[in-house]
């Protein structure tokens, strides 16, 4: 596509809840990353990929948070048992390669409310 | 570990001022350093980079200089628009972190006519 999609763009969800947001990157980009943003707060890194593998998790806060991109392209972060404290927007970029001469291109992110 | 610092906000200027927003980093190597920039509604978008000591980024009258010596990337801009309202990041990346950017927490400017 034209840029990095995100759906949905908002999601209400309650305490306890599982979620699924979900990232389309540009077509042709195989690197792709998750970040989190809480309000007044920059983003966070979460995870990047190279092509379908996690190439590093570190940012991961806990065993609840897991993310997948099984053909390469689109990817899925889930959440298991949501707390209040994951609430926050959720940013996906991608770019051509995973190189740090490379622009990340990000997406205008997935807004998740635990209540 | 790696880190950036930036002022804090928010700034709040009159139009055609000049605007300054300072970043300092901490990094292990050599970090490429980037201002993206968040305007209201929208996602974030990569404003200038550097990617070597004394390199200049420009773009939309925005400029800033990859100063080894300070570890700083500060952001600068002659005379600012209403348009320029905006939240502003700093972000460094290193040559083998895949790409991967620590930001800094953004300072919100708004800019008054």
């Amino acid at each position: 596509g034209a840029g990095v999609s995100q759906t949905p763009s908002n999601k209400v969800t309650e305490k306890g809840k599982y979620v699924e947001l979900r990232c389309d990157p540009i077509s042709g980009h195989t690197a792709l990353y998750w970040y989190r943003q809480s309000l007044g707060q920059g983003p966070e890194f979460l995870i990047y990929f190279q092509g379908t593998g996690a190439a590093d998790d570190s940012g991961l806060p806990n065993d609840r948070f897991f993310a997948v991109r099984p053909e390469g392209s689109v990817s899925t972060l889930k959440i298991q048992r949501t707390e209040r404290g994951d609430s926050a927007v959720y940013l996906c970029a991608s770019s051509l390669v995973p190189s740090g001469a490379n622009v990340l291109t990000f997406g205008a992110g997935s807004r998740l409310t635990v209540l | 570990g790696n880190s950036v610092t930036q002022m804090e906000g928010p700034v709040t200027l009159s139009e055609e001022a000049f605007l300054t927003i300072n970043c300092t980093y901490t990094a292990t190597g050599y970090p490429s350093l980037f201002w993206y920039v968040q305007y209201p509604g929208e996602g974030l978008q990569l404003l200038l980079k550097a990617t070597k000591a004394d390199d200049k980024g420009s773009n939309k009258g925005f400029e800033a200089t990859y100063r080894k010596e300070t570890t700083s990337f500060h952001l600068e801009k002659g005379s600012v628009q209403v348009s320029d309202s905006a939240v502003y990041f700093c972000a460094l990346t290193l040559y083998n972190q895949g790409g991967k950017l620590i930001f800094g927490q953004g300072t919100e400017l708004s800019v008054k006519p």
